[in-house]
């Protein structure tokens, strides 16, 4: 069965670092999406991605984040210059179309330091 | 906008013992809803899912669900639990707005299987 899959499972970065998070979405969907869950919370929308820019984005997605498909399999999410309260797991997502499923991958736990 | 509440953040029962884990949601129009679950350290898994027509709908692992439209709830239900079933759950709204979709999601239940 298809499914999403993240590079790296844990990363970890010192303050003000550059990280990127990858994704291979399934590979015949056209939506894709970053959420993150901080430890202990419950998971929440950063980013929805489609036909090459993004749709829509949470005010939590401020200008350290960027999203890019850089080919026709990735899909990435960039933090330019990490903070602490960065530190959380980051899941993808993809789904084939709108208000369809969507399926995530295992995460990126992130622990900037 | 959207917002889903899950009452019991915690839920312990026994292994073949019943199970109903609580959501209501908030949503101005016809929502789409989910159950996720998520094992230790690992992503989120779909369970079953509610897009339109029969409002109690079956998923994986033997649970089900039921729309109800009058009461805002998306209610979560095993009629006999198994060890394996010790996870967090959550559950899920989405929103289908002009500029795309995104998933608002619940604070989770943790539950735990007494063997």
């Amino acid at each position: 069965e298809p499914e999403v899959t993240q590079t790296p499972s844990h990363q970890v970065t010192q303050m003000g670092q550059e990280v990127i998070l990858r994704c291979v979405p399934i590979s015949n969907h056209l939506y894709f999406y970053w959420y993150r869950q901080i430890l202990g919370q419950k998971v929440e929308f950063l980013v929805s991605f489609y036909n090459n820019e993004i749709s829509e984005k949470s005010e939590i997605f401020d200008d350290q984040f960027s999203v890019e498909r850089p080919d026709g399999s990735n899909f990435t999410l960039k933090i330019r210059s990490t903070k602490l309260e960065d530190s959380a797991m980051y899941f993808c997502a993809s789904s084939l179309d709108r208000q369809e499923t969507q399926y995530f991958g295992p995460g990126t736990r992130l622990l900037v330091l | 906008a959207q917002s889903v509440t899950q009452p019991d953040i915690h839920i312990t029962v026994s292994e073949g013992a019943s199970l109903e884990l609580r959501c209501n949601y908030s949503y101005g129009a016809t929502p789409y809803l989910f159950w996720y679950v998520q094992s230790p350290g690992q992503g989120l898994q779909l369970l079953l899912k509610y897009f339109s027509g029969d409002t109690l709908v079956q998923g994986i692992k033997g649970f089900e669900a039921e729309f109800k439209r009058s009461q805002s709830s998306f209610n979560l239900r095993k009629p006999s639990v198994h060890w394996s079933d010790a996870a967090e759950y959550f559950c899920a709204v989405g929103a289908s707005g002009s500029s795309g979709d995104k998933l608002t999601f619940g604070t989770g239940t943790r539950l735990a299987v007494r063997p």
